[in-house]
């Protein structure tokens, strides 16, 4: 079965680097997702990526973040200048366009920011 | 805005009973799809039962059923016969049915099941 692949699996950086979270969607899949979740809480959605541009995005995704499909099978989440409460699994997501109950969620970046 | 309500954080079930999770939901859409996903320790989103606001009959796969009552806005979750491999954070979460459906999660409840 098709799978959306996520790495790293873990991340630890120091509180000011930039970071940069990879994802590759399904290869057919048309719409494109970050979500986070801090430790103990409910996911949160960031932004979603259609036809090579953002669609919309949240309030927590202020101008640190920003996202990109630069090759057409990568989809990435860059944080310029990563902060303590960016510390958090990231969920990359990807769908068709046959309905959103085909959402498929890669395994999660788990970022620390020290 | 759409907002969705767990209101259980925690349950213990026995190996084999049948269990019911709890969900309530607030849209102003119309249309819109209601979802459950498992989240096990190792972290992962898995999806388990999608209901669109449209379908007249309640979702089913397998163990799991989304008992669906429009009038209450409530998508409980219905696990029969369970398993120790049920033990895991579970979420409830919807989308409006147009534009880019992004999903709007609860706050999960965490189901441990005692052999």
């Amino acid at each position: 079965e098709p799978e959306v692949t996520q790495t790293p699996s873990h991340q630890v950086t120091q509180m000011g680097q930039e970071v940069i979270l990879r994802c590759v969607p399904i290869s057919n899949h048309l719409y494109f997702y970050w979500y986070r979740q801090i430790l103990g809480q409910k996911v949160e959605f960031l932004v979603s990526f259609y036809n090579n541009e953002i669609s919309e995005k949240s309030e927590i995704f202020d101008d640190q973040f920003s996202v990109e499909r630069p090759d057409g099978s990568n989809f990435t989440l860059k944080i310029r200048s990563t902060k303590l409460e960016d510390s958090a699994m990231y969920f990359c997501a990807s769908r068709t366009d046959r309905g959103p109950e085909k959402l498929f969620f890669g395994s999660g970046t788990q970022l620390s920011v020290l | 805005a759409q907002k969705i309500t767990q209101t259980q954080p925690g349950m213990f079930v026995q190996e084999k009973e049948a269990v019911t999770l709890d969900c309530t939901y607030d849209t102003s859409d119309q249309s819109y799809g209601l979802f459950w996903y498992k989240q096990p320790s190792s972290g992962e989103m898995i999806f388990l039962i999608y209901q669109g606001s449209y379908d007249e009959q309640n979702a089913t796969e397998g163990r799991y059923s989304l008992n669906f009552q429009k009038a209450r806005k409530s998508a409980n979750l219905v696990i029969s016969a369970s398993q120790l491999g049920d033990s895991a954070m579970y979420f409830c979460a919807m989308s409006s049915l147009f534009g880019n459906e992004k999903l709007t999660f609860g706050t999960g409840t965490r189901l441990t099941i005692i052999p």
